[in-house]
């Protein structure tokens, strides 16, 4: 099946340090990855949908200056959190699906990224 | 502004108890309903719906759909411990957005 794989795992850092995300599609090709954050306790909201070739689209209240994507290729996408600071800190996971942005089928996560900021 | 609401938000019960997770929601444009089990890392997919009173079943889940109630549930029956995750259920608009409810957290007690 779909497989999406996330690197790294999880990442602790001083603050003011800037951290780069990878998301691959290992089996299929991805035009459209989407970016996900989640606080503990908390459900998934969308950061941005990262575009083959083009630029990301933001959701309202996501600082493209601190949060960098670019989507180089079919299968990568990386997500760079610049001048990380404690608030920062979170789970990021990042998705994709055959069906790119076509919503017919479902997209596959990544294992996500935690990120603790010192 | 689309919006996915989930009850109930935790739910505790004993093995071999029958649960219902329910997702009600309203979106512009609806593409697809999907629901993931999430334990400790990233949502693996369980199922995805688009069309209304068609029961998708996996094992002892199971899940339907009712775009004119603009409603889902997640029925899993003879519940086991491993059962025990945060249900997500996300839906998808357009250009495969997905918006996510806060999550139905499951704890199944031996």
């Amino acid at each position: 099946g779909a497989v999406v794989s996330q690197h790294p795992s999880r990442v602790i850092c001083k603050s003011g340090t800037s951290v780069k995300i990878e998301c691959r599609s290992l089996d299929f090709q991805a035009t459209t990855m989407f970016w996900y954050r989640q606080f503990p306790k908390q459900s998934l909201m969308l950061m941005a949908t990262s575009n083959e070739g083009s630029k990301a689209t933001y959701e309202q209240g996501v600082e493209k200056d601190k949060f960098l994507i670019n989507h180089a290729s079919l299968t990568l996408s990386t997500l760079t959190v610049t001048s990380a600071h404690p608030e920062d800190s979170s789970f990021y996971i990042c998705s994709a699906g055959p069906g790119g942005s076509r919503g017919n089928q479902p997209q596959h996560f990544g294992d996500g990224t935690r990120l603790s900021i010192l | 502004e689309d919006k996915v609401v989930q009850s109930p938000l935790s739910l505790v019960v004993h093995e071999g108890d029958t649960v219902t997770l329910n997702c009600s929601y309203e979106v512009t444009n609806f593409r697809s309903l999907l629901w993931y089990k999430q334990e400790k890392k990233a949502p693996t997919f369980l199922f995805m719906l688009t069309s209304s009173g068609i029961e998708k079943k996996s094992g002892r889940l199971s899940s339907i759909l009712d775009k004119k109630e603009l409603f889902s549930i997640l029925n899993i029956t003879a519940t086991q411990t491993g059962d025990s995750a945060v249900y997500l259920c996300a839906v998808v608009a357009n250009a495969g957005k997905s918006t996510f409810g806060d999550g139905t957290t499951l704890t199944v007690k031996p």
